[in-house]
């Protein structure tokens, strides 16, 4: 099982442009998570989901969107870059039940010059 | 709403030196979890520990939960440069669905 597989790893974009980072997950997961994680810093928590069709804001939403159109892939969408989203992003999943760990991807990490 | 902090945020030891990391949290915890992230790495699930006063040991590690279920703690004998990294509590919000994470302790070992 590959587990979560996110692309890109790397990207940079500039100020103004779009793009969308990818999230798949090969383990049946209903729970995913998107988060950004700044320098020396912890995780927060931008969007979740708990199943396919239902997603939901997290601590920092502003300037992402989220889909779930399949339980297995979880994009996140970045319209109008700044540079305050300048940082590594972390997808997660967990399974069903309230003691499941969080399962996370390699990150992929965003410059916004 | 709940928050959960760390200390400390950073910690440099001697290589053979022990290290402890305490985490807290502001209201009290059906489950706490721990994770490791390896510089450039991403978070790794380390153990769940769900009954106060918990106690569970993985090889020089040895995680403890307190009595109230508010705090808990990491502790790691004998710091080898493999324990370089973050280590990270979370405890669960939201019926479980979703965690809350400490802002971790970054750990740096000299060998």
């Amino acid at each position: 099982n590959a587990g979560v597989t996110q692309t890109p790893k790397f990207r940079i974009l500039k100020i103004g442009q779009s793009m969308t980072l990818q999230c798949t997950q090969d383990m049946n997961h209903n729970y995913m998570y998107w988060y950004r994680q700044d320098p020396g810093m912890g995780l927060k928590l931008i969007y979740y989901s708990v199943g396919a069709g239902i997603t939901d804001k997290g601590e920092v939403p502003n300037g992402y969107n989220v889909s779930r159109s399949t339980t297995e892939d979880f994009p996140l969408r970045l319209e109008l870059a700044a540079p305050s989203q300048t940082s590594v992003y972390f997808c997660a999943s967990k399974g069903q039940g309230v003691n499941q760990p969080q399962h996370f991807g390699d990150g992929t990490r965003l410059s916004i010059l | 709403g709940q928050q959960v902090m760390q200390i400390p945020q950073y910690q440099h030891v001697q290589e053979g030196e022990d290290f402890t990391t305490y985490c807290n949290s502001s209201t009290t915890l059906s489950n706490i979890q721990w994770y490791k992230q390896r510089p450039g790495g991403h978070p790794v699930f380390l153990i769940q520990l769900v009954k106060s006063g918990e106690v569970k040991k993985q090889k020089r590690l040895t995680f403890q939960f307190g009595e109230a279920k508010k705090n808990s703690s990491l502790h790691i004998t004998a710091t080898q440069t493999t324990d370089v990294g973050t280590y990270f509590c979370a405890g669960p919000r939201n019926a479980g669905n979703m965690l809350t994470f400490g802002g971790g302790t970054r750990l740096m070992v000299k060998p």
